[in-house]
């Protein structure tokens, strides 16, 4: 296993402003992916965090609003841009170990909540 | 494009009984189907995975089976505890690593 750090652990921010979330891993990752989960709702993939180039969105995400990076293999950001209220939800880190058998594991997720 | 449906949103068991969550995908190059836990405030935990060249793992009072001509698998939890209340999610996932998430089910065990 391996300890996933991310920061803040939570935060209250104003209409309009932008907030970046730090994942930190402690082991070698291969893949590193960032997810949404609103409130009592599922987990929704966002894009994957590829190192030093541009993520990989899925479907209903854009870079303008959810810029990603990933300078090296243990270290991602994210950014949710010019917010609203529909954005406050749990963003959560996710990897997969180098070595491991391909299994995913979550950070303890960034609760955002907009005013 | 890929889906995962759960069922049921909702489940209520006695102590002692079993609980038993279904899934349902749609993209046959799915050859992951991992199951995890969700506590209140916590993270979600991986509590038992299947790969596509299996049909049945268990792990002490919890067993996943797959049927991967229906494209379905399911999540089996026997002699159940209170600690076992949470939210499950099943997901899928291909060679790209990311995973596709189920909707999620409600465990409520009754002591």
């Amino acid at each position: 296993s391996a300890v996933i750090s991310q920061k803040p652990s939570r935060d209250i921010c104003q209409r309009g402003t932008s907030l970046t979330i730090q994942c930190q891993v402690d082991s070698q990752v291969t893949m590193m992916f960032w997810y949404r989960q609103q409130p009592g709702q599922s987990l929704t993939l966002i894009a994957t965090a590829n190192q030093g180039s541009e993520a990989t969105y899925e479907s209903g995400f854009v870079i303008d609003k959810f810029p990603i990076s990933r300078p090296n293999l243990t270290f991602s950001t994210l950014t949710v841009s010019n917010m609203s209220p529909e954005d406050s939800s749990i963003y959560l880190c996710s990897v997969v170990l180098q070595g491991g058998a391909g299994e995913l594991f979550f950070g303890e997720g960034s609760r955002l909540t907009v005013l | 494009g890929e889906n995962v449906e759960q069922h049921p949103s909702t489940l209520s068991v006695q102590e002692g009984d079993s609980a038993v969550i279904k899934c349902t995908y749609s993209d046959s190059a799915s050859n992951y189907f991992p199951w995890y836990k969700q506590e209140l405030g916590k993270r979600p935990q991986l509590i038992i995975d299947i790969r596509s060249n299996v049909g049945e793992k268990k792990d002490q009072r919890i067993a996943v089976t797959l049927n991967k001509t229906a494209k379905h698998f399911s999540l089996h939890i026997t002699e159940t505890q209170p600690e076992d209340s949470a939210v499950y999610f099943c997901a899928t996932g291909g060679n790209t690593g990311k995973l596709i998430f189920g909707q999620g089910t409600t465990l409520q065990v009754k002591p």
